[in-house]
């Protein structure tokens, strides 16, 4: 069955430090994968998607992902957090439109 | 260009009550979804579409109806609310191609009392 783990429930860092969130999944093809963000009572904003060739991925706000097929894995990853990065980030995998969402992870930035 | 509108932003019912979400795209887009969102279970998959009159059910379509008559609107119906659809509801569309990014409304806030 296809699915999504993103095993970090809640994630805390300090403001200038360096950010990886994991995100492990589960499907049969060369999946297509996005990273979500989602704000306090906001909807979701797509930070970036991979869907085939290079596997590093460069998304909005400073974001990159890294592609593993090997480790089923797409982490997000962010050189620098800023304070306002604080948020909930969702991992998905789409077999197509139907996408399928991990539980997300939230993430807390300390001045 | 609005993108993607829900309404109402908020919307408390009693058990037993009916009411229909409004969910709108302005992006010609083919594909629409309603996806629900609870604490600790991520975004799961309610109903979707693929183009006007043709709906499908996701991973949890009980006790929710759909239709799409046009390929602007998508709206999801409680038909008797029960305090289980307590949950933040999110519409999102997207176009026909592989690549294309799937956007989201900012969501409906539904209180089941």
């Amino acid at each position: 069955a296809q699915s999504v783990t993103q095993p970090d429930i809640h994630i805390t860092v300090s403001e200038g430090a360096s950010l990886e969130l994991r995100c492990n999944y589960s499907y049969g093809a060369t999946p297509y994968l996005f990273w979500y963000v989602q704000s306090p009572g906001q909807g979701l904003q797509l930070l970036l998607k991979y869907f085939s060739g290079d596997t590093l991925v460069q998304g909005i706000k400073g974001f990159e992902a890294e592609f593993k097929r090997s480790q089923s894995s797409f982490n997000l990853r962010k050189p620098s957090v800023h304070w306002s990065d604080a948020a909930e980030y969702f991992c998905a995998v789409a077999p197509f439109f139907k996408y399928i969402f991990g539980t997300g992870t939230r993430l807390k930035v300390l001045a | 260009n609005a993108g993607v509108t829900q309404t109402p932003k908020f919307q408390v019912l009693k058990t037993g009550q009916s009411m229909t979400l409004q969910c709108a795209q302005d992006m010609n887009h083919e594909y629409m979804s309603w996806y629900r969102q609870d604490p600790g279970m991520g975004l799961r998959l309610i109903h979707y579409s693929v183009g006007a009159g043709i709906t499908d059910q996701g991973e949890v379509p009980n006790g929710y109806n759909v239709s799409r008559s046009t390929t602007e609107d998508f709206p999801l119906r409680l038909l008797s609310a029960a305090p289980s659809q307590t949950s933040v509801y999110f519409c999102a569309s997207r176009g026909t191609g592989g690549a294309d990014t799937q956007y989201f409304g900012p969501g409906t806030r539904l209180t089941v009392l």
